[in-house]
């Protein structure tokens, strides 16, 4: 079965930095990759969705890359602000429509 | 526009009891996602709805578990004779298509406790 890992649990970062977090995934190789945002208590809120012929996609300080040979997607911050702090999930469908996601990386920014 | 809205959003039940959780989908959503999220673990699927029909249950537990989208309604997930290991957030999505590159939109989850 597809596995996908968030290589980090936590980062911490100063405001103004970037951001960079990283997904690995095993196994077969999807046709779209999906990045969430959830903060504490609420529910997983959709950022970005990738294909797997597009290498990188943007929306306003966020970026994407969608490496299908290394099997991985990095997400970026740029500028980062305090406000950018809650947890990032990775996902990708496995079979069908349904979602599997990473455990998330926690991302802290600190003014 | 109301997002997709779940409840109730926190629920007690004794072991043995019942739990009983609504999910309502984005007006115009016609696919209902259920996941759960344990402690320190990460969202994992659960079962996968349109109107009416169970099309994906790869993830439900083949016991005590079940899930249901009438056609009138919000889409149920009912879980009898709970435990402590039930007791996690679980979270329903929906979207308007059942395709593979449609985001899903989800609801504030209920979290659930066992005493």
């Amino acid at each position: 079965s597809q596995k996908i890992e968030q290589n980090s649990e936590a980062l911490n970062i100063q405001e103004g930095k970037t951001a960079t977090l990283t997904c690995n995934y095993t196994n077969y190789s999807p046709a779209y990759l999906q990045w969430y945002r959830q903060d504490p208590g609420r529910g997983p809120v959709f950022l970005l969705l990738i294909r797997e012929n597009e290498k990188e996609k943007r929306k306003e300080r966020l970026k994407v890359t969608f490496d299908t040979t290394l099997k991985q997607s990095l997400f970026h911050i740029t500028a980062s602000q305090p406000a950018d702090s809650a947890t990032y999930l990775c996902a990708l469908n496995q079979a069908g429509t349904a979602l599997i996601f990473g455990k998330g990386t926690t991302l802290s920014v600190s003014s | 526009n109301a997002g997709v809205m779940q409840n109730p959003r926190h629920l007690v039940r004794r072991r043995g009891q019942e739990a009983r959780l609504r999910c309502s989908p984005m007006k115009g959503h016609s696919h209902v996602y259920w996941y759960r999220q344990l402690p320190e673990e990460g969202l994992k699927f659960m079962v996968y709805l349109q109107k009416e029909n169970i099309i994906d249950e790869s993830g439900m537990p083949k016991e005590r578990f079940s899930a249901e989208f009438p056609k009138e309604g919000p889409s149920i997930l009912r879980i009898q004779q709970v435990v402590r290991g039930d007791s996690a957030a679980y979270f329903c999505a929906s979207s308007p298509g059942g395709f593979r590159d449609t985001e899903q939109y989800f609801g504030p989850g209920t979290r659930l406790t066992v005493t």
